[in-house]
């Protein structure tokens, strides 16, 4: 069956470091990957989106990489924030617009 | 842009009653809204699919008639939890993609319903 995993232990780091996130899925080929953060009680926001065809993609602070042979995909915050604090979902189309959810890693950045 | 707004936030109802959650695109035109519930420390759960002026698409185990989803507008979906009960607690989160071939999903806050 698919799967998709994220550690579900959260992630404490210390402020100014990179924060590193994997995601890793099985039984899926994937055309895109997204990241989003969602904040206690609150909706996810959209972050990334990286098709298979792309290796690397960045946003400011953001980096995501896609590696459709190992079926992984990395999620980088470099120079980490307090601010950056929340959980962070790792999403896969999963045929037209359906979008399947892994039930995300907590990071805490401690000042 | 791209703010999806969820009414109401909170909701707190008696079991057997019904309940109607409303999620509104309010810059932008939601080709496609997509209904969640999501359970604490848990992925989110696509519970159905809906086109605007079309049926919404369930997914498997999810009740229709439990779970009414009218798309009215390209601008407004409502879920309606018919005769809710304590299990029907959960956060449920709507979101929309804009234009056709968008992928990203743009998110309501959030509604948390309890079922007493």
């Amino acid at each position: 069956s698919q799967k998709i995993e994220q550690n579900s232990e959260a992630l404490n780091i210390q402020e100014g470091k990179t924060a590193t996130l994997t995601c890793n899925y099985t039984n899926y080929s994937p055309a895109y990957l997204q990241w989003y953060r969602q904040d206690p009680g609150r909706g996810p926001v959209f972050l990334l989106l990286i098709r298979e065809n792309e290796k690397e993609k960045r946003k400011e602070r953001l980096k995501v990489t896609f590696d459709t042979t190992l079926k992984q995909s990395l999620f980088h915050i470099t120079a980490s924030q307090p601010a950056d604090s929340a959980t962070y979902l790792c999403a896969l189309e999963n045929g037209g617009f359906k979008t399947i959810f892994g039930a995300g890693t907590r990071l805490f950045v401690k000042a | 842009g791209a703010v999806v707004s969820q009414h109401p936030s909170w909701v707190i109802c008696k079991s057997g009653t019904s309940v109607k959650i409303e999620c509104r695109s309010l810059d932008f035109q939601a080709t496609t809204m997509f209904w969640y519930r999501q359970f604490p420390k848990q992925s989110l759960m696509l519970m159905a699919t809906s086109n605007e002026g079309s049926k919404a698409t369930y997914e498997q185990g999810v009740e229709k008639d439990k779970f009414l989803i009218n798309h009215a507008s390209l601008t407004l979906s409502t879920l309606t939890v018919t005769s809710a009960h304590p299990e029907d607690s959960s956060f449920y989160i709507c979101s929309a993609t804009r234009g056709s071939g968008a992928y990203e999903q743009y998110f309501g806050p959030g509604t948390r319903l309890t079922v007493t």
